[in-house]
């Protein structure tokens, strides 16, 4: 168990909804990094809050936006939901924001896998 | 941007030592080196990082030589529980962030066998 909780774990909806991922980071980490993971495109870095604020961006569509709360949770928002958002979208946290070198460990949890019909 | 090249696939049978080499020949002076293991359907699992020599913890040994352009993560006695994709990361992996491509690059698909 790695200490991050991501709710739900399975989310079925319909192509042009919009749903809520959950993330409460291990205690103590003030960072959250959201993750996409998909067959044809392996894991993709979206986005990355620490203690609050936007830090970093990736490659996140318009369509999706996140925001961390000040108890530290974090929501990721889609909307207008295509069948190609159908993936694993994983929540990792880590204690420090994490600087070029990498020595920022993140800590993954067990993901929300989310079918669009 | 620190690319790195590993083994798309390797096999092992249970018991055996199995050793995952990494590529990464411009990696950077303030680089660091991670490993991390993912099983189908769960997030990626912190295995072990290090910066230069050797590092070991309770589930693995990493090993860097001098000019660190390499690196090697080694696994004691595997089992059948190994059986999963291990990722070698240099640098913040947010760097690698590339549209249709892993942040996390392709991993080394491990298949341990009875």
């Amino acid at each position: 168990d790695s200490g991050v909780t991501q709710t739900p774990k399975h989310l079925i909806t319909a192509t042009g909804q919009r749903v809520t991922l959950r993330c409460s980071p291990r205690s103590g980490d003030l960072s959250v990094y959201w993750y996409q993971q998909s067959l044809d495109q392996g894991l993709q870095f979206l986005i990355q809050y620490y203690n609050g604020e936007e830090r970093a961006k990736g490659n996140i569509l318009e369509r999706f936006s996140a925001q961390q709360f000040p108890d530290l949770h974090s929501e990721l928002n889609l909307s207008s939901l295509e069948l190609g958002d159908s993936a694993l979208y994983f929540c990792a946290s880590s204690v420090t924001p994490g600087g070029l070198s990498g020595e920022n460990i993140q800590y993954f949890g067990a993901g929300t896998r989310l079918s669009v019909l | 941007l620190a690319k790195t090249t590993q083994p798309i696939s390797m096999d092992s049978y249970e018991g055996q030592e199995v050793n995952i080499t990494c590529s990464h020949n411009n990696i950077a002076t303030n680089d660091y080196i991670t490993w991390y293991q993912q099983f189908p359907s769960q997030g990626p699992r912190f295995i072990i990082q290090g910066y230069k020599t050797k590092v070991t913890n309770e589930v693995a040994s990493l090993f860097i030589p001098a000019d660190r352009k390499s690196s090697t993560l080694s696994l004691p006695r595997v089992s059948l529980s190994d059986t999963a994709v291990y990722y070698c990361l240099v640098g913040d992996p947010r760097r690698n962030t590339n549209a249709g491509k892993s942040t996390f690059g392709d991993g080394t698909t491990l298949t341990v066998k009875p």
